[in-house]
C-alpha cells in the first residue's frame, strides 16, 4: 500500500504559468518535506513542515511556496515556473523532526517539465 | 559546495560478486550516515545507516563501513543480485541540522 503519494507523476507547464504539486501520506507523520532533484544531482531540501510550522531553507527561491492544510496533505506551489525549475520534486515524511535520525519515507516524485 | 560526494556516477558488477559504492564527505560534524536505494519510478527507500560512533554496520547482504579519519563511507553488497540494480544515495546528518544527500550512484548488476 502506498504510504506517500504524489500527484501528478508528470506535470508539464508553460513558462510563468503557476503550477501546484500534491503530496499525501497515510503514515500520520508529523513532518513533511519537499525536495527538488535536478538531473544527476543530489536531492535538495526546499522546505518542510513540522505539523503546521513551516520551515523554509535559506536558499529556497521565493517562487516556491508550500501549504499544509492538514496532517495528510502538503502542496508545493511554483508561482512563476522558469526553465530552471524543471526537475523531479520529491515529497517525504518522517515521524519526528528534520534533524532526527528518523527514517524519511519518500513518494515516487513528480517530474516537472517547463516549456 | 557539495558536502556529500559520490564520485562514481555508475557501477557495473557481475551477479554474485561484491558491489562497493563509495561516498566522501567534507563536514566533520556529520554524525549519522544513511544509504537510500531508488528504483525507477519509485521514491528513495531507506536501506541502512551508521552512527559516527561505529565503524561498521551490517544488515544481511548489506554492510556499511565508516572511516571518519578519511571522511569516507562505503556500502558493500555481497553477493550482488540483479534486483539490486538501482540508484544508491548516500546521505549524512549533522545533529540539529538537515539531511544532506549525495548525487547518487547507478548500480547495474549483470546476470
Amino acid at each position: 500500500d502506498a504510504m506517500v503519494i504524489q500527484n501528478p507523476r508528470y506535470q508539464v507547464t508553460q513558462f510563468g504559468k503557476p503550477v501546484t504539486l500534491s503530496c499525501s501520506q497515510t503514515l500520520n507523520h508529523n513532518v513533511m518535506y519537499w525536495y527538488q532533484q535536478k538531473s544527476s544531482q543530489a536531492p535538495k531540501l526546499l522546505f518542510h513542515y513540522y505539523d503546521k510550522d513551516f520551515n523554509n531553507e535559506a536558499d529556497t527561491p521565493d517562487n516556491f511556496q508550500s501549504r499544509r492544510p492538514n496532517t495528510s496533505f502538503c502542496f508545493l506551489d511554483i508561482r512563476s515556473p522558469g526553465l530552471g525549475d524543471a526537475a523531479m520534486y520529491l515529497c517525504a515524511t518522517s515521524k519526528t523532526g528534520v534533524t532526527s535520525t528518523d527514517t524519511q519515507y519518500f513518494g515516487p516524485g513528480t517530474r516537472l517539465t517547463v516549456l | 559546495d557539495q558536502q556529500v560526494k559520490q564520485n562514481s556516477p555508475s557501477l557495473s558488477v557481475q551477479e554474485g560478486r561484491i558491489s562497493i559504492l563509495n561516498c566522501d564527505y567534507t563536514n566533520s560534524m556529520f554524525d549519522y550516515f544513511l544509504w537510500y536505494k531508488k528504483y525507477p519510478a519509485e521514491g528513495p527507500t531507506f536501506l541502512i545507516s551508521i552512527s559516527s560512533i561505529k565503524d561498521k554496520n551490517e544488515d544481511g547482504r548489506f554492510t556499511v563501513f565508516l572511516n571518519k579519519s578519511a571522511k569516507h563511507l562505503s556500502l558493500h553488497i555481497v553477493p550482488s543480485q540483479p534486483g539490486d540494480s538501482a540508484v544508491y544515495f548516500c546521505a549524512a546528518l549533522e545533529y540539529g541540522n538537515k539531511l544532506v544527500f549525495g548525487a547518487g550512484t547507478i548500480l547495474r548488476v549483470k546476470s
